[in-house]
C-alpha cells in the first residue's frame, strides 16, 4: 500500500531561516507525490506536485521540493520563511484505485514562524 | 468560479443524535472525495463519488456513515447515530477527472463535535 510519513508533528523556525519539512512515502510503483498547504479555518491547497520528469519541483509562494528515490523522499523546503508561511503542511501520495488515484495524506506539519 | 462549499461550518451534537454534512463540488466537477481528520491524525480518506455512483469506500469506518450523491451533484454524509469518536474535521474535495494530475480542489471542512 502506498503512503506517507511526515516527520515531526512541528518545526519552528525563525523568520528568514530555511525551512525543511520531511517527507517519506511507501510505495512499490513510481509515487505521484503532492505537498498541500492548509491555513486555519480553510481547506488544503496545493503546494506542488511530483509526477514524472523533473526530480526538483517548484511550487507557489517560494517552496519547493525534491524527488529522491534512493531516500524515498519528498521534502518540502524554503530559503528564507515569512511570517505568512505560519500553516499546516500536508504530503500526499496517490494511490491508484479503480481507474481513479485516491490522495492519501501524512498527519501533517505544523510551521511556527517566530518573529 | 465558485469553490467546494460545505455546510455546516460547525455541528456539535450529542452522542446518538444524527447529523448530515453537505457538500456542493464544484460544478462540472464528476470526481467528489470526502476524507475526516481526528485531531492530531492523519487526514484519513472515506469515499469517492465518480458522478453519483461510489467509487470507492474502502475508508468509511462502520455502517453509521452514509454517504450520499443523488443526481451526481451534491453529496450528504449522514451519521447515525454519532459516536464520541466520530468528532473530527470532515472535508470534501472535487476534481474534474480522478488522474493522478487532477488537481484536487477542498472545501473549508465541516467540524464536528460529538459531545
Amino acid at each position: 500500500a502506498q503512503s506517507v510519513t511526515q516527520l515531526g508533528s512541528h518545526v519552528s523556525v525563525s523568520e528568514g531561516a530555511l525551512v525543511l519539512l520531511r517527507c517519506n512515502y511507501s510505495s512499490s510503483v513510481p509515487p505521484y507525490l503532492f505537498w498541500y498547504v492548509q491555513y486555519p479555518n480553510q481547506g488544503l491547497q496545493l503546494l506542488l506536485k511530483y509526477t514524472t520528469g523533473a526530480t526538483l519541483v517548484k511550487g507557489i509562494n517560494g517552496f519547493e521540493a525534491e524527488f529522491k528515490k534512493s531516500e524515498t523522499s519528498f521534502h518540502l523546503t524554503k530559503p528564507s520563511a515569512h511570517m505568512s508561511d505560519a500553516a499546516e503542511y500536508f504530503c500526499a501520495v496517490r494511490r491508484a484505485s479503480g481507474g481513479s488515484y485516491i490522495p492519501t495524506f501524512g498527519r501533517g506539519t505544523s510551521l511556527i514562524v517566530h518573529p | 468560479e465558485a469553490g467546494v462549499t460545505q455546510f455546516p461550518s460547525h455541528s456539535v451534537i450529542e452522542k446518538g443524535q444524527t447529523v448530515t454534512l453537505r457538500c456542493d463540488p464544484i460544478s462540472g466537477h464528476d470526481n467528489l472525495y470526502w476524507y475526516r481528520r481526528v485531531m492530531g491524525k492523519e487526514i484519513k480518506f472515506l469515499l469517492h463519488f465518480v458522478k453519483e455512483s461510489k467509487q470507492d469506500e474502502s475508508g468509511m469506518p462502520n455502517n453509521r456513515f452514509l454517504a450520499e450523491r443523488t443526481g451526481g451533484t451534491y453529496s450528504t454524509l449522514k451519521v447515525q447515530p454519532a459516536e464520541l469518536e466520530d468528532s473530527g474535521v470532515y472535508f470534501c474535495a472535487s476534481s474534474q477527472g480522478g488522474s493522478y494530475n487532477s488537481p484536487l480542489h477542498f472545501g473549508n471542512g465541516t467540524r464536528l463535535t460529538v459531545t
